[in-house]
């Protein structure tokens, strides 16, 4: 069965740096998205992204983030100057649908990258 | 606004039923179940669309009263496998927008 992978599964970045977390979605897929979830909590909605665009994006993903495809098949999400509360584990996923019909499919998720800031 | 589950814990003997409640308060368009076991991804369950209907895979089901703006997830005759915590994720709008997880219940289920 085809999977979103992420890589690294873990990073470790000291503080102020930069981060870039890398996902490969489902082949057939056309929406991404990201999630943070901090040790212990929900899983929180970072940025969604259709058609080479955000098409959504939270009151979390602010100016500190970006998301990109830089090729057909990755998605990336870089964090500028990291602090201690970015860390977090931070989840791809991917759906298949189109714009109308994406609030009834599925979102199929990576195994997440693990980032601890120092 | 995130929806809200309840229990925000439930604790089983196998063999044993649950049922885990989502609600908003806005006009909703679909609800998501999902289920995290410890140290890994969310693993989808099922999609509920409005029109009150109810879904059901294996011994889990759901039902989305869109009119309450609640969703049940019930589990019956509950397995070791089904311990994790479970996620409703709330649509408002047709486009997909607004999705939002709930804070999550954590099932465990002893033998």
């Amino acid at each position: 069965e085809p999977e979103v992978t992420q890589t690294p599964s873990h990073q470790v970045t000291q503080m102020g740096q930069e981060v870039i977390l890398r996902c490969v979605p489902i082949s057939n897929h056309l929406y991404f998205y990201w999630y943070r979830q901090i040790l212990g909590q929900k899983v929180e909605f970072l940025v969604s992204f259709y058609n080479n665009e955000i098409s959504e994006k939270s009151e979390i993903f602010d100016d500190q983030f970006s998301v990109e495809r830089p090729d057909g098949s990755n998605f990336t999400l870089k964090i500028r100057s990291t602090k201690l509360e970015d860390s977090a584990m931070y989840f791809c996923a991917s759906s298949e649908s189109n714009s109308r019909a994406r609030s009834n499919q599925p979102q199929h998720f990576g195994d997440g990258t693990r980032l601890s800031i120092l | 606004q995130q929806p809200v589950q309840s229990p925000q814990a439930v604790i089983l003997r196998e063999g044993e039923d649950a049922v885990i409640n989502c609600s908003s308060s806005k006009a909703l368009y679909s609800v998501h179940w999902y289920r995290q076991k410890h140290g890994e991804a969310p693993v989808f369950l099922m999609i509920l669309l409005k029109g009150g209907e109810q879904k059901g895979h294996e011994k889990i089901s759901a039902s989305f009263n869109e009119k309450k703006q609640q969703s049940s997830l019930y589990l019956t005759a509950s397995q070791l496998s089904y311990s994790g915590t479970y996620f409703c994720g709330t649509v408002a709008g047709e486009m997909g927008q607004n999705f939002v997880f709930g804070p999550g219940t954590r099932l465990s289920v002893l033998p």
